[in-house]
């Protein structure tokens, strides 16, 4: 009964290679958000999607594109992939009618390796 | 702006020493204050949280409170195990909003038998 669910949980890629990560909630929570995690640990918004509204963050590049099929799901869609793109992606979901203090769930992460 | 800092890693004790992890913060409003813990391979887990000045967040033996004078929320365990092995990591968040959760950059403690 995982919460938030991310695939895959690997993905080793070259250079200029087109990926996608795929993000599912079964929480009914009604704002998903894509993170960026690198090396040092530092974790960094990339967008959230709250039913309506998709709000980018404007450092992400374009090459990034989120797209949400339905309020349940988020997934990434990246364009040609560069070395700086690996890292840790993770996904993650909340209540935000639930007031200031609701929290995030996190999926597991997806470790991306371009080469 | 908002922004947190917390003390830089790695931190690594001995099983049954005391710890504490420095968190401080700058926001504009009132935010409310959390500690996020991630253990190898797994996603960031809600450790505890405090929504108002000299509230104590807890959980699992873990304990923050947060001084609205310092502008501090610093995590504090009195005797660490070696499963509490994990990167921590302070937020806080304004508001009701979608996009406004800021974290800090992570601390790494490994706690040795």
């Amino acid at each position: 009964d995982t919460a938030v669910s991310q695939t895959p949980k690997y993905l080793v890629t070259q250079m200029g290679n087109d990926k996608s990560i795929k993000c599912e909630q079964n929480l009914g929570h009604d704002t998903m958000y894509w993170y960026k995690q690198d090396s040092k640990k530092f974790l960094k918004i990339m967008f959230s999607y709250n039913n309506k509204e998709l709000i980018i963050n404007e450092t992400v590049p374009n090459r990034f594109s989120p797209k949400s099929p339905d309020k349940a799901h988020l997934n990434l869609h990246i364009n040609s992939l560069e070395l700086g793109d690996s890292a840790v992606y993770f996904c993650a979901s909340s209540q935000v009618g639930e007031g200031k203090w609701a929290p995030l769930h996190f999926g597991n992460g997806t470790r991306l390796t371009v080469t | 702006g908002n922004s947190v800092t917390q003390m830089e890693g790695p931190v690594t004790l001995s099983e049954e020493a005391f710890l504490t992890i420095n968190c401080t913060y700058t926001a504009t409003g009132y935010p409310s204050l959390f500690w996020y813990v991630q253990y190898p391979g797994e996603g960031l887990q809600l450790l505890l949280k405090a929504t108002k000045a000299d509230d104590k967040g807890s959980n699992k033996g873990f304990e923050a409170t947060y001084r609205k004078e310092t502008t501090s929320f610093h995590l504090e365990k009195g005797s660490v195990q070696v499963s509490d092995s994990a990167v921590y990591f302070c937020a806080l968040k304004v508001g009701t909003g979608a996009n406004n959760l800021f974290f800090g950059t992570g601390t790494r403690l490994t706690v040795i038998p």
